[in-house]
């Protein structure tokens, strides 16, 4: 059982257009990660964030952690063919050594 | 500098063998954490190790042990193989325990493990 619960699964867009992908759980988390995988290799890491209500920008990637820091979301402007890949979100709690992952969404972008 | 190096990159195995998977984390580094990601899942966590300790264990039979070494290089051993073994297992090295901002993991390609 996956106790982040990522959604949409797919997708499957133009480029050019934005999108946004969420992270969910009844779980309060001390960090959460993203990650983005692309076939055949490891995850990367994309961005950790920590507090409450905080948001990262990463060029066209805005990520926010929610208030009570049980969800998170990825907002991707203007997406590009290279944005194409599993973007999985993942948590870890406060004096825990195990990061959660969710089970991803994989994106695809179309030229 | 070089990343996390997973060894093999692919492995095919018969049910009931036993495989070793092998890692090495980025210099400095002293967190090794193996997951097992199914295709069409998320990474599962199998293992945490700190400085040569087990920190953390998933939820995975006995089957499964691991160690790291002086050196902080980790192996994962899967006894009697089952066909649900069949995953890619993916080896992280973390500077801290706890992932602390601004680290966080990072991956090595994996071990593609089938088991036939």
């Amino acid at each position: 059982t996956q106790l982040l619960e990522q959604s949409p699964q797919f997708l499957s867009i133009q480029e050019g257009e934005n999108l946004t992908v969420y992270c969910n759980s009844s779980s309060v988390f001390s960090s959460l990660q993203w990650y983005r995988q692309e076939p055949g290799e490891g995850p990367v890491l994309l961005v950790t964030v920590v507090t409450g209500g905080e948001v990262k920008k990463l060029k066209r990637l805005t990520f926010q952690f929610g208030d009570a820091r049980k969800d998170s979301s990825l907002h991707i402007t203007a997406a590009q063919p290279g944005d194409t890949g599993l973007y999985l979100c993942a948590g870890a709690r406060t004096g825990g050594f195990k990061t959660i992952f969710g089970a991803g969404t994989r994106l695809f972008v179309k030229a | 500098d070089a990343g996390v190096t997973q060894s093999p990159t692919h492995l095919i195995k018969t049910r009931g063998q036993h495989v070793t998977l092998r890692c090495s984390p980025i210099s400095g580094h002293k967190s090794v954490s193996w997951y097992q990601q199914v295709l069409g899942q998320g990474p599962q966590f199998i293992f945490q190790y700190y400085e040569k300790e087990e920190r953390g264990r998933g939820n995975f039979p006995d089957r499964f042990s691991a160690r790291q070494f002086p050196n902080y290089s980790s192996e994962l051993n899967v006894n009697a193989l089952l066909l649900g073994d069949s995953a890619l297992y993916l080896c992280a090295s973390s500077q801290n325990e706890d992932l602390r901002p601004p680290y966080g993991y990072t991956f090595g390609s994996g071990t593609r493990l089938t088991v036939v």
